[in-house]
């Protein structure tokens, strides 16, 4: 079992919709968690970073963090078609180093 | 320059050569970290430094990988020997502190034909 589960896709949505990903992971330790954008060929973009349970907002982005299920999500409000790429979650125990999951391929659809 | 670059942004090479990349981190970022991604799956995490000290080396990182951070500032990835499955975009990431966000350059894409 990996340390970071992610669902691959594609998550495939209309233009406006509201688009929710989300990863499971197994170790307690992890504290910080990380939402990347990854477009094809480029490196990945940080959008969202947090440290504690409950919802951070930046934008047409929340992340939410539930430690006591050891899950989390990323929702992005009124979706566009620049919003099409990849998700990835990262997630790091103290000290550590970045844990990632295998990403979601998400397709915004004018 | 505010975000973390790599060079060069593509590789094309003979199997059994060696290549090098190189990364230079955000200005005063004292963490900089390797990770290999192939297509289709999420960033794996090969090796990271704090300054100039390596600290930790994933099982990943065969005896044919060696990267080194002289000075604490930009630091190299070498491979040696090169096979087709080690075919695959190589990114760096920085950080200022332990706990905080890590930045990522645009990554090498190496191809070994």
């Amino acid at each position: 079992q990996k340390e970071v589960e992610q669902d691959p896709g594609p998550l495939s949505v209309p233009e406006g919709a509201i688009v929710s990903l989300n990863c499971t992971y197994s170790n307690s330790a992890f504290q910080y968690f990380m939402w990347y954008r990854q477009y094809s060929r480029k490196g990945p973009e940080l959008l969202m970073y947090t440290y504690s349970s409950g919802n951070k907002e930046d934008g047409r982005f929340t992340a939410q963090v539930d430690k006591s299920s050891k899950y989390i999500s990323l929702f992005i409000r009124d979706s566009q078609p620049s919003d099409s790429a990849t998700y990835l979650c990262a997630i790091k125990a103290a000290g550590n180093k970045l844990t990632f999951g295998g990403g979601t391929r998400v397709l915004v659809k004018p | 320059d505010t975000g973390v670059s790599q060079d060069p942004r593509h590789k094309i090479t003979k199997r059994g050569q060696n290549v090098t990349f190189r990364c230079d981190p955000i200005s005063e970022h004292n963490r900089l970290y390797w990770y290999r991604q192939t297509l289709g799956q999420g960033p794996e995490f090969l090796t990271y430094f704090q300054n100039e000290a390596q600290l930790e080396k994933s099982r990943l990182l065969s005896d044919r990988f060696s990267a080194e951070r002289p000075k604490g500032s930009f630091s190299t990835l070498e491979i040696q020997r090169t096979e087709q499955g080690d075919s695959a975009m190589y990114l760096c990431a920085s950080s200022s502190e332990v706990n905080t966000e890590a930045f990522f350059g645009q990554g090498t894409r190496l191809t070994v034909v």
